[in-house]
C-alpha cells in the first residue's frame, strides 16, 4: 500500500462544466476525509466519511457538491456547475478506527483550475 | 468563535540557526492538537500529536510543546531540508473527526 491516492492530480475545466475526483484511501483505514486548501490557506474540512456513511458535511459543501463512498473502500467529490471561486487543491485523507491520537494520512490533492 | 492562529507567517533561517513556530488556540475544548509539514504542490505530511498542556513530542530536529494556549514548534540546527510549510490544527470536543487548520508558517533554511 503506497498511501492515499488521489487522481486526477489536475483539472482545467471551464466554468459551468461538472468534475469528478477520486480518491482511494489506505486499504485498513476506515475513515475518510475530504478537504479544500486556497494558496496560502490551511486546509477547509468539506466532508467525512466512516465506512460508507457520510456522518459530517461542513456548511462550505454547497449543494453543488456531492461526495459518496459507495462500498466503504474509494470515494468520489463531485462539483457541479462549477464557479471560479471553486479553484482549489482538494485534498482526501484517510486515518484507521477509533482515537483522537492518530493523524490522518492526506494525499496529494487534485489541483482544479476554473476558467 | 473558535480560532488557530499561526505566527509568523514565514520565516527565513540560516542553517543551523534554531527558532520557534507558534500556533496559538482560542477553542472550547481541546481533544487534540496536531502538527503538519506541507512542501510545495503536496498534501500535508503528519509530524506530532499533542493532547494536554506540559506534553511534548519529538522527531529528528523537532520538538512539539503544548501549552493551555499555544503550542510551539522548535526547530534545532535546522537543515535546507526543513523547508517548507509547518501546520498546525485542532481537533475540538464536539466537533467531531474534523481538523481546524491554521494558516501555516512558510519557513525557509538557506545554506
Amino acid at each position: 500500500d503506497t498511501g492515499v491516492s488521489q487522481d486526477p492530480r489536475h483539472k482545467i475545466t471551464k466554468r459551468g462544466q461538472n468534475v469528478t475526483f477520486r480518491c482511494d484511501p489506505i486499504s485498513e483505514h476506515n475513515r475518510l476525509y475530504w478537504y479544500r486548501q486556497t494558496l496560502g490557506q490551511g486546509p477547509e474540512f468539506l466532508t467525512y466519511f466512516q465506512n460508507e456513511a457520510q456522518l459530517e458535511k461542513s456548511r462550505l459543501l454547497s449543494d453543488r457538491f456531492s461526495a459518496e463512498r459507495p462500498k466503504g473502500s474509494f470515494s468520489t467529490l463531485e462539483i457541479q456547475r462549477t464557479e471560479q471561486g471553486d479553484s482549489a487543491m482538494y485534498l482526501c485523507a484517510s486515518s484507521p478506527g477509533q482515537g483522537v491520537g492518530y493523524g490522518y494520512t492526506f494525499g496529494s490533492g487534485t489541483r482544479l483550475t476554473v476558467v | 468563535e473558535d480560532q488557530v492562529t499561526q505566527s509568523p507567517e514565514a520565516l527565513r533561517l540560516q542553517e543551523g540557526e534554531s527558532s520557534s513556530l507558534n500556533c496559538s488556540y482560542t477553542v472550547s475544548g481541546l481533544r487534540g492538537l496536531f502538527w503538519y509539514r506541507q512542501d510545495p504542490g503536496k498534501g500535508p505530511e503528519f509530524l506530532f500529536t499533542l493532547y494536554s498542556a506540559g506534553e511534548e513530542k519529538e522527531k529528528e530536529r523537532l520538538k512539539a510543546t503544548l501549552t493551555k494556549k499555544e503550542s510551539f514548534l522548535h526547530i534545532t540546527a535546522p537543515k535546507p531540508e526543513d523547508s517548507a510549510t509547518y501546520l498546525c490544527a485542532v481537533r475540538l470536543e464536539g466537533g467531531g473527526n474534523k481538523l481546524t487548520f491554521g494558516t501555516g508558517t512558510q519557513l525557509k533554511v538557506e545554506l
